[in-house]
This record gives structure tokens, C-alpha cells and sequence, in this order.
């Protein structure tokens, strides 16, 4: 069964800190992706890889940053929190683009992350 | 500017009535529709899809419609049940932009018993 799994359901952090989401995947997924869910924004693309050591800015990098040093892991960085960067954290992944499901991407159950 | 707006944030319906829900998008490089369904507290799940070839897709209780001319979808749920109380999200990519997914912005369904 497809699983993707986030290190912390709710984390709470204080401005000024460096914060770490960690995102692991067992389906053996090229794609990896990292969004934030806002109410009545939806969902918005962080960052996004297609391979290992490889990222790609989404529509809302800006203050984020990201590490895949191997294929199964994705992790999101917060090198300094801020107060609106309180957000639900989301992280999916994909087959490679040109598979026949690749546009369907599964979800981990989400990381609620508020900065104080 | 989003390329893809579900301007209903809400719904309420009764049990075993239809709840439709619409999604618009303005990319006309779109080719591929998702719709996602989300329970609090839990990560998005994929409900049903359907390509820009095609004008409807049907998966049991739920149909997705596509309207190519008028960039406009719609997924239907007949009949409504309570479980499917949750958050709706429409969500679009476009081959040439590989496998982004575009998502709008939710709607949230309330099935009355």
C-alpha cells in the first residue's frame, strides 16, 4: 500500500528558529513535492524534485529551502521561522512524469506547524 | 493571479441529494483535472480524474465533467453521503510543465443527515 509519512503531526516553534520537516515515501517515487494549505488558498507548491540532489523552486519558495540526498526522503527547511510560516505542511509524491498514473500524487497526513 | 479558483468555499446538502461542485481554470495549456478530497487532519487523497480528451468520467458515486470551451469542471456526488463531509480540491497540470499540479482553492461540503 502507498505510504507517505511525515516526521510530526504538530510542531510548535518559536520566531527565529531553524525548523526541519521530514518527509519520507516507500513507493519508490522519482517525484517528491512539498505544498503549504492555507484556508481558501489551497494548496501552494513550495518546492518540488524530480531526483535525487535535484530541486526546483515551486510558486512560493521564499524562505524555504530543501534537501534530497536520497531518493525515498525529502526534507523542508525553515532556515529562520517567522510567524507566517504558520501553515499546514504538506508533502506528496509521484511516478516519473510519463507513466501512466503520474499526475496522481499521494499525500502524507500533513504536519501542523505554528510559529510563535 | 490563481490559474485555478473554486469560488463556492462551502456547500451544505442534504444526505442522498446531489452535491455538485464546480472548479474554472484560465490555463488553456491545462491538460489533466484532478479532484482531491481532504478529511481534517489527514493528508489530501485522490478521488477521480479525467483528461482534457474527454468531456466526463464517471467512478460510482462521483462524475467529473469538463466543459474544454468554457475551462470549466464540475464533479458530482450522487447520492450525497455524511462521509463525504470534507474539504474538495480541484487541481490541474499540463504536460509541458511535467508533473506540477495547480490546486484550487477548496470547498467545503457539509452532507446533513
Amino acid at each position: 500500500d502507498v505510504k507517505v509519512t511525515q516526521s510530526s503531526r504538530y510542531l510548535v516553534k518559536r520566531t527565529g528558529e531553524k525548523v526541519f520537516l521530514e518527509c519520507v515515501q516507500d513507493m519508490d517515487h522519482e517525484n517528491m513535492f512539498w505544498y503549504r494549505q492555507d484556508p481558501g488558498l489551497g494548496l501552494r507548491l513550495i518546492y518540488f524534485s524530480y531526483d535525487v540532489k535535484m530541486k526546483e523552486k515551486g510558486d512560493i519558495p521564499e524562505g524555504y529551502s530543501v534537501s534530497r540526498e536520497k531518493k525515498e526522503r525529502f526534507s523542508l527547511i525553515l532556515e529562520s521561522a517567522s510567524t507566517n510560516q504558520t501553515s499546514m505542511y504538506l508533502c506528496a509524491s509521484s511516478p516519473a512524469t510519463g507513466t501512466a498514473i503520474y499526475n496522481e500524487q499521494f499525500f502524507g497526513p500533513g504536519t501542523r506547524l505554528t510559529v510563535l | 493571479d490563481q490559474q485555478v479558483k473554486q469560488n463556492s468555499p462551502s456547500l451544505s446538502v442534504q444526505e442522498g441529494r446531489i452535491s455538485i461542485l464546480n472548479c474554472d481554470y484560465t490555463n488553456s495549456m491545462f491538460d489533466y483535472f484532478l479532484w482531491y478530497k481532504k478529511y481534517p487532519a489527514e493528508g489530501p487523497t485522490f478521488l477521480i480524474s479525467i483528461s482534457s480528451i474527454k468531456d466526463k468520467n464517471e467512478d460510482g458515486r462521483f462524475t467529473v465533467f469538463l466543459n474544454k470551451s468554457a475551462k470549466h469542471l464540475s464533479l458530482h456526488i450522487v447520492p450525497s453521503q455524511p462521509g463525504d463531509s470534507a474539504v474538495y480540491f480541484c487541481a490541474a497540470s499540463a504536460e509541458a510543465a511535467g508533473n506540477k499540479l495547480t490546486f484550487g482553492g477548496g470547498t467545503r461540503v457539509l452532507v446533513k443527515p
